[in-house]
């Protein structure tokens, strides 16, 4: 098992529909949680931290996180072309908090 | 976050020699750490780099082929060294502030002939 997983994609979604992208980890013990942004050729760009169950907003960005199922999704309301990337989950170690592991990410197409 | 600068941007390399890469932060931090970015694959955390010490290799990576420097909390290096075909890559610096996020340099894409 992965520690972190996340499907591929591509995921294919219309202009100003809601895309949402789901991610699950192995560590029970995980605290932190990130999703990043990679645009083709670009370095990762932070778009979302969570660290406590629930939801979190930010603009047109939903986190989710459930501990008790090792799952975190982000949500993207109102999607848009420039959405269009790769959505790469990361979840911190037990063994070295300071250290994340990043899922493979998930291609996110929006087709206007 | 911090602004994060690497050099080179890219380089084209033959086998058998080395790149060393520079990462730069416009303020000073508390972990570096360096990622290789295989095409088409997810990040891959190569080390940390300790302020002081030795770099914390993970597991795969040994510091024979990836020496890495850090002299002070602003800028580290990594080579590649003795490079082959398979280490053409991107490689990318990120930093931590101390609250576990991470933010990432522009990346070297570096290919190996």
């Amino acid at each position: 098992q992965k520690e972190v997983e996340q499907n591929s994609g591509p995921l294919s979604v219309p202009e100003g529909a809601i895309a949402s992208l789901n991610c699950t980890y192995s560590d029970r013990g995980s605290q932190s949680f990130f999703w990043y942004r990679q645009y083709s050729g670009k370095s990762p760009e932070l778009i979302m931290s969570i660290y406590s169950n629930g939801d979190k907003e930010d603009g047109r960005f939903t986190a989710q996180l459930n501990k008790a199922s090792q799952y975190v999704s982000l949500l993207i309301r109102d999607s848009q072309p420039s959405d269009s990337a790769t959505y790469l989950c990361a979840v911190n170690r037990i063994s070295s908090a300071s250290k994340i592991i990043f899922g493979s990410g998930t291609r996110l197409s929006i087709r206007p | 976050s911090a602004v994060i600068s690497q050099k080179p941007s890219r380089d084209i390399c033959q086998r058998g020699t080395s790149l060393t890469i520079q990462c730069q932060v416009d303020s000073q931090v508390t972990m570096m750490f360096w990622y290789r970015q295989q095409p088409g694959q997810s990040l891959t955390l190569i080390a940390t780099a300790n302020q002081g010490s030795e770099a914390t290799y993970e597991s795969g990576f040994v510091i024979d082929k990836f020496p890495i420097s850090r002299p002070n909390l602003t800028f580290s290096t990594l080579t590649v060294s003795n490079m082959s075909p398979e280490d053409s890559s991107i490689y990318l610096c990120s930093v931590s502030t101390g609250d576990y996020e991470q933010y990432f340099g522009p990346g070297t894409r570096l290919t190996v002939t």
